[in-house]
């Protein structure tokens, strides 16, 4: 059974760098699209950005500027890191595991809360 | 603001039929089929209940169903139960730049 897990520090100051990783097991990262979701407190999910396990990218314009997503394939990890932090950024951040060409995501993460704040 | 708009609630008695809406734009809901919906309870991360307009994953209830007019796709519950209270979000691909844009959720309640 596929299993995502996130890991990372749960408070981070402003105009720090942000940084997560996603942890698969039970499964190959190989040939799977795999995206970072935040969402912010009581508010609806917002996309960040998904890699291709041979590294392909694609970012939310909205935070492109400030975003790096990353795999380790060998690791069977991928990390997001979101610089120049704000409160504003504060939320639960989930990985998950996209249907290859459906724009869906079938598989979750429990999902991580980052506090921005001094 | 959300990319697609959904109401903030909807409501509905055990065994009764509850529709929700997503109205999104004719550069994402109107022209992909690629509508997807998810379940959030609290504290829990979102589930997959349709794809692709209105295609069950494995293990979802058929009292689930999707469909789609125009700019406007919608979710369905059928038979209402108490466990199906919780948040339902839509999503729409939205083109190669954009990719993916989130409703802001509509809160079900089971009275």
């Amino acid at each position: 059974q596929v299993q995502l897990q996130e890991s990372g520090p749960g408070l981070v100051k402003p105009s720090e760098t942000l940084s997560l990783t996603c942890t698969l097991s039970g499964g190959s990262i190989s040939g799977y699209f795999w995206s970072w979701i935040r969402q912010l407190p009581g508010k609806g999910p917002e996309w960040i950005a998904y890699i291709y396990s041979s590294g392909i990218t694609n970012y939310n314009p909205s935070l492109k500027s400030r975003v790096t997503i990353s795999v380790d394939r060998s690791n069977n990890q991928f990390s997001l890191s979101l610089n120049s932090v704000t409160a504003a950024d504060t939320a639960v951040y989930f990985c998950a595991r996209i249907i290859n060409a459906v724009a869906a995501f079938d598989i979750w993460g429990q999902g991580t809360l980052v506090t921005v704040s001094s | 603001q959300s990319a697609l708009t959904q109401p903030p609630s909807a409501s509905g008695s055990p065994g009764q039929s509850v529709t929700i809406s997503c109205t999104g734009t004719s550069s994402d809901v109107g022209t992909y089929d690629l509508v997807s919906w998810y379940q959030q309870h609290p504290g829990k991360a979102p589930k997959l209940m349709i794809s692709e307009v209105n295609k069950r994953p494995s293990g979802v209830p058929d009292r689930f169903s999707g469909s789609k007019s125009g700019n406007t796709a919608s979710l369905t519950v059928s038979g209402l139960q108490p466990e199906d209270e919780a948040n339902y979000y839509c999503t729409s691909f939205a083109g190669t730049n954009n990719w993916l844009l989130f409703g802001g959720g509509t809160k079900l309640t089971v009275l």
